[in-house]
């Protein structure tokens, strides 16, 4: 199989906090790591595209200083959400890939809410 | 990266087959199919890939035609744990390429 877990899977906190969400394949290693945003009723947007050892890429509009992404390992991939505000909620998901031609396998998401 | 249309929702009742129909017209030479069915407040879940002709595994069937412009994903003899939305996703198959765009998805309804 290829498991991806996520932790933790829903975050209740207070605006102006930080909040770390970690991303790691338990059984394969990731040369590519994603991170999505969904908001209810929607579809997937992507956030940015993470290779080990490299810098994150960002789709436009979504802000570097403020989405912080680190891809340490083949297995861990982590995104901060610095001084989070009540519009940074949403659910949060990360994807691993082994190879760029085989498929994503997902987390199952982060709950952020931010009051 | 090649746009997905899918149709937005489709109704179905238990026990039989289902068609979902993605068109992907700008399809690039590099680019591969994969399919994911999303149950909410769970992340997405890795159902089929393909590249062209037909793909069989044991949930599933993925039908490319030959100029790849679309492909159907096909579930035999649906069942009410079915219900959930599925995401046809073009992915580019060079190493690194990354990029991956969701489209909307197709809210697929099992009914007894």
């Amino acid at each position: 199989g290829a498991v991806v877990s996520q932790h933790p899977s829903w975050v209740i906190c207070k605006s102006g906090t930080s909040v770390k969400i970690e991303c790691r394949s338990l059984d394969f290693q990731a040369t590519t790591m994603f991170w999505y945003r969904q908001f209810p009723k929607q579809s997937l947007m992507l956030m940015a595209t993470s290779n080990e050892g490299s810098k994150a890429t960002y789709e436009q509009g979504v802000e570097k200083d403020k989405f912080l992404i680190n891809h340490a390992s083949l297995t861990l991939s982590t995104l901060t959400v610095t001084s989070a505000h009540p519009e940074d909620s949403s659910f949060y998901i990360c994807s691993a890939r082994r190879q760029s031609n085989q498929p994503q396998h997902f987390g199952d998401g982060t709950r952020l809410s931010i009051l | 990266l090649a746009k997905t249309t899918q149709p937005i929702s489709m109704d179905s009742y238990e026990g039989q087959e289902v068609n979902i129909t993605c068109s992907h017209n700008n399809i690039a030479t590099n680019d591969y199919i994969t399919w994911y069915q999303q149950f909410p407040s769970q992340g997405p879940r890795f159902i089929i890939q393909g590249y062209k002709t037909k793909v069989t595994n044991e949930v599933a069937s993925l039908f490319i035609p030959a100029d790849r412009k679309s492909s159907t994903l096909s579930l035999p003899r649906v069942s009410l744990s079915d219900t959930a939305v599925y995401y046809c996703l073009v992915e580019d198959g060079r190493t690194n390429a990354g990029k991956s765009t969701f489209g909307d998805g197709t809210t697929l309804t099992v009914k007894p």
